[in-house]
């Protein structure tokens, strides 16, 4: 089954709180992504990932921090948490070459 | 760097009536072009995409072409269904040329079709 699965769906924090979210794909992409999104701007890259250890900043690395130790597993992080990066944030992969990036549902992040 | 614009939204329509979403692009290189479909509480899907110039995509009967000269791809369909509501985003996917790269979104074009 083609599914890239988020963990967790839902997360509230206090600010300063460290922020972990957790990432997995079935499908053995080597590439894999995050994202924010946020009204009227879209879905904005935050880190890209071509493979194991070979993470790269996107468009907007600053607060944020990944870890990809695993093919199949890629994480955010967010140490001391601010109420500014209270987002939906989603994950996705693709198949190196291929460009089809395949979504996972969504983690709610808010941050008091 | 490469870039993507597309239609302000919110676009509201009537069910029944015709929808145009402009996509336009900014590239050095000869990417595949794709549109996705993002439904409320999911992440975006692929509606289709189209890998080479003046090739037409369609899916769930939304289709575009893929103009190279005037660096468009704007999605349309005939007759929209209240189904259809959702946020629609215009992309470029990788290069032909290869390497690696990031992929560029425009900022999303919301539909919402009134029964």
């Amino acid at each position: 089954d083609m599914k890239v699965t988020q963990m967790p769906r839902y997360l509230i924090k206090r600010m300063g709180e460290n922020v972990l979210l957790e990432c997995g794909q079935d499908m053995s992409h080597e590439t894999m992504y995050w994202y924010r999104q946020d009204p009227g701007l879209g879905l904005q890259l935050i880190y890209i990932s071509y493979d194991v250890d070979s993470n790269s900043e996107g468009d907007i690395p600053k607060g944020y921090r990944v870890s990809r130790k695993k093919r199949e597993h890629f994480s955010l992080i967010l140490d001391s948490a601010k109420t500014n990066q209270t987002s939906v944030y989603f994950c996705a992969s693709s198949r190196d070459r291929e460009g089809q990036l395949y979504f996972g549902e969504g983690s709610k992040l808010t941050v008091l | 760097g490469d870039s993507v614009t597309q239609t302000e939204g919110p676009v509201t329509l009537s069910e029944g009536t015709s929808l145009t979403v402009n996509c336009s692009y900014e590239t050095k290189q000869y990417p595949t072009l794709f549109w996705y479909v993002q439904y409320p509480g999911e992440g975006p899907q692929l509606l289709f995409k189209v890998p080479k110039a003046n090739e037409k995509g369609s899916n769930r009967g939304f289709e575009a072409t893929y103009n190279k000269e005037a660096t468009s791809f704007h999605l349309q369909k005939a007759s929209v269904q209240e189904s259809d509501s959702a946020v629609y985003y215009c992309a470029l996917g990788p290069p032909s040329s290869g390497g690696n790269y990031k992929p560029t979104f425009g900022k999303g074009t919301s539909l919402v079709v009134h029964p």
